[in-house]
């Protein structure tokens, strides 16, 4: 199985900057992808990293917020852009394999925004 | 569009076996996953199926699914305190890899 590492594992942050979270696997991958989960609230996709192209955003989310890059098949960064408190959540990376089965997460950023 | 849902709790004694039930509404859903999320963690993926099995047990784990009524289930027998925490049902519904999750369903273990 894939082995997930991101970092930071949390921060606080001022309101108006910028965070990256970055997301690196052990091993080759074909999808990555990038979630939030907000205080008590379930996971929802943010984007899909494509490899070498610009992510796929889901509704809701545009590139100037979350910008997302993903030089190469074991490598991903998210940057939340000008903070607010309304950002604050934990961000997770997941990858999957070629077989696409097993999805795997990180242990996730926890943000919180002052 | 698709749709998971989850009641929010459940409560058992240790030693008890326990069950978090979850519906969905995407019919073309090839794999569902149980994940479980201790307070402060990430996710732990615990189990998967896949749509053309009814069935699959590992260890204390059964995941039970019904492709006619849209339902999946997952047992943990002789439940620990260890098990306490979040457990988040999704499904695959096509091929972009994306998964779509429960609001999830926080297990208490009373000792």
């Amino acid at each position: 199985s894939a082995v997930i590492s991101q970092k930071p594992s949390r921060d606080i942050c001022q309101r108006g900057t910028s965070l990256t979270i970055q997301c690196q696997v052990d091993s080759q991958v074909t999808m990555m992808f990038w979630y939030r989960q907000q205080p008590g609230q379930s996971l929802t996709l943010i984007a899909t990293a494509n490899q070498g192209s610009e992510a796929t955003y889901e509704s809701g989310f545009v590139i100037d917020k979350f910008p997302i890059s993903r030089p190469n098949l074991t490598f991903s960064t998210l940057t939340v852009s000008n903070m607010s408190p309304e950002d604050s959540s934990i961000y997770l990376c997941s990858a999957e394999e070629g077989t696409k089965t097993e999805a795997f997460f990180g242990q996730g950023t926890r943000l919180t925004v002052v | 569009g698709e749709d998971v849902e989850q009641s929010l709790f459940l409560s058992v004694r240790e030693g008890d076996s326990s069950v978090i039930n979850c519906t969905y509404t995407d019919s073309s859903s090839t794999y569902l996953y149980w994940y479980k999320q201790e307070p402060g963690a990430g996710l732990q993926l615990l189990t998967y199926i896949f749509s053309n099995m009814d069935m699959k047990q590992d260890q204390r784990l059964t995941v039970l699914l019904n492709k006619k009524d849209k339902h999946l289930s997952l047992r943990i027998a002789d439940t620990q305190t260890g098990d306490s925490a979040i457990y988040f049902c999704a499904e695959m519904g096509d091929n972009t890899g994306k998964l779509i999750f429960g609001q999830g369903t926080t297990l208490q273990v009373k000792p």
